[in-house]
């Protein structure tokens, strides 16, 4: 059962520009993380969140997890080629149970 | 320098052949796990283990199995691998059960190709 669903799929944007990655989900989480993958490695963690309505800032990169912690956002702000990857999301529902997103993978062409 | 090893990174065999993917973790984590992962489904746990001796199996177990008899070492072994387990398979760990304390270290992955 897929319970994370992430949106889009694929992105290709200019450099520079600004994009927004969703992470959704009808079911409750706990907590949940972003990885981002590139080519020819396994994912790495960027951040976690904990809290309904937590927000996190990683350099250009913010992340939100939703009020009633069902979903969650990741905003990249002036995206630069190293930007480039495979960002998933990931969360452990309320069961202790840990899933993954179908991940959206971003191309920024210089 | 703390990390995941995975070997081989690249396998091709034969359906039917047994084989071993090695994983070992230097970082003394409790915690280990084998995932595959396929275009459109994303990450799918193959089975984890929360300590030495203690495995359980994950969401897509079927044609795998697995050890831990050491704290850093987590073998998965395909005893008769068949042209659907081709994929790219990652080793994690993390330092307990995974909780919003801790992330997972990954390998860099083994890609599997079964003719």
């Amino acid at each position: 059962t897929q319970l994370l669903e992430q949106s889009p799929q694929f992105l290709s944007i200019q450099e520079g520009e600004n994009l927004t990655v969703y992470c959704n989900s009808s079911s409750v989480f706990s907590s949940l993380q972003w990885y981002r993958q590139e080519p020819g490695e396994g994912p790495v963690l960027l951040v976690t969140v904990v809290t309904g309505g937590e927000v996190k800032k990683l350099k250009r990169l913010t992340f939100q997890f939703g009020d009633a912690r069902k979903d969650s956002s990741l905003h990249i702000t002036a995206a630069q080629p190293g930007d480039t990857g495979l960002y998933l999301c990931a969360g452990e529902d309320t069961g202790n149970q840990f899933y993954f997103g179908t991940g959206t993978s971003l191309t920024v062409i210089p | 320098e703390a990390q995941v090893t995975q070997n081989p990174r690249y396998l091709i065999t034969v359906t039917g052949k047994k084989l071993t993917v090695t994983c070992s973790q230097n970082m003394n984590h409790e915690y280990m796990s084998w995932y595959r992962q396929d275009p459109g489904l994303g990450l799918r746990q193959i089975y984890y283990s929360m300590n030495v001796e203690v495995t359980d199996k994950g969401d897509v177990p079927e044609g795998y199995k697995v050890s831990r008899k050491e704290k850093r070492n987590f073998p998965l072994i395909l005893e008769s691998p068949s042209p659907n387990q081709t994929s790219l398979y990652f080793c994690a760990s993390s330092p307990g059960a995974w909780s919003a304390n801790y992330g997972y270290t990954f390998g860099s992955g083994t890609r599997l190709t079964v003719v």
